[in-house]
């Protein structure tokens, strides 16, 4: 069964830094394309960050929303079977619930895209 | 970055009754559209993926159409269980982006 499990949510001060993480199981973690969703209280949902499966040498690829581009750091373990976002810089606006998210195509290129498995989440508070 | 826009933000419906949920594209998006049914504290759950293929356990009430900038999400006959928000999404092109949502709720 696939699981994704988000940790490392924490209350933390404006200017701050996080790291979050999460495990994955039941699945070939390394082949399959990552996002980070969030979702401020009261909002809907925003994407963050996408890298790419195992990737070439040259490493993953990576996107951000413009939102976070230049403090957070999307990565991953694929021996570990994990998925990490490296929070920097930190503000009030960051306030969310974080989503661990697979795209379930399985890093074929050219199939549809399917996010069909979501974390349930852990609770990032920027507090000023 | 394309605007994804969803209407109405509620839909009153009562149980048994049909619900058409709507989503408009700022930019053609082709068949690269999602939709997910949150429900509070749960994990969104995918509903249909491009545009109209149901996820794996997807009951058959549930059925996605449309293509290029207007898509709609149907659902037949409107169980308990299915009264959440709804949230359409393109994959065309980054940023991925959201609707912002409509609640569905009992009449």
């Amino acid at each position: 069964e696939v699981h994704l499990l988000e940790s490392g949510g924490d209350l933390v001060q404006v200017g701050g830094s996080l790291r979050l993480s999460c495990a994955a199981s039941g699945f070939s973690f390394s082949t399959y394309e990552m996002i980070w969703v969030r979702q401020a209280p009261g909002k809907g949902l925003e994407w963050v960050s996408y890298i790419s499966s195992s990737g070439s040498s040259s490493g993953s690829t990576t996107y951000y929303a413009d939102s976070v581009s230049g403090r957070f750091t999307i990565s991953r373990d694929n021996a570990k079977n994990s998925l990490f976002l490296q929070m920097n810089s930190l503000r009030v606006e960051d306030t969310a619930l974080y989503y661990c998210v697979r795209d379930g195509r399985a890093g074929v290129a050219g199939t549809v895209r399917r996010f069909d498995y979501w974390g349930q989440g852990t609770l990032v508070t920027v507090s000023s | 970055e394309i605007v994804m826009t969803q209407s109405p933000a509620t839909l009153s419906v009562s149980p048994g009754e049909r619900a058409t949920l709507s989503c408009r594209a700022s930019q053609n998006v082709k068949s690269n559209i999602a939709w997910y049914q949150h429900k509070p504290g749960q994990a969104p759950r995918l509903l249909i993926f491009g545009a109209y293929l149901r996820a794996t356990g997807v009951p058959a009430r549930f059925s996605g159409s449309g293509s290029g900038t207007e898509f709609t999400l149907t659902i037949s006959s409107l169980q308990s269980e299915d009264f959440a928000v709804y949230y359409c999404q393109q994959h065309n092109n980054w940023p991925l982006t959201f609707g912002g949502g409509t609640k569905v709720e009992i009449k």
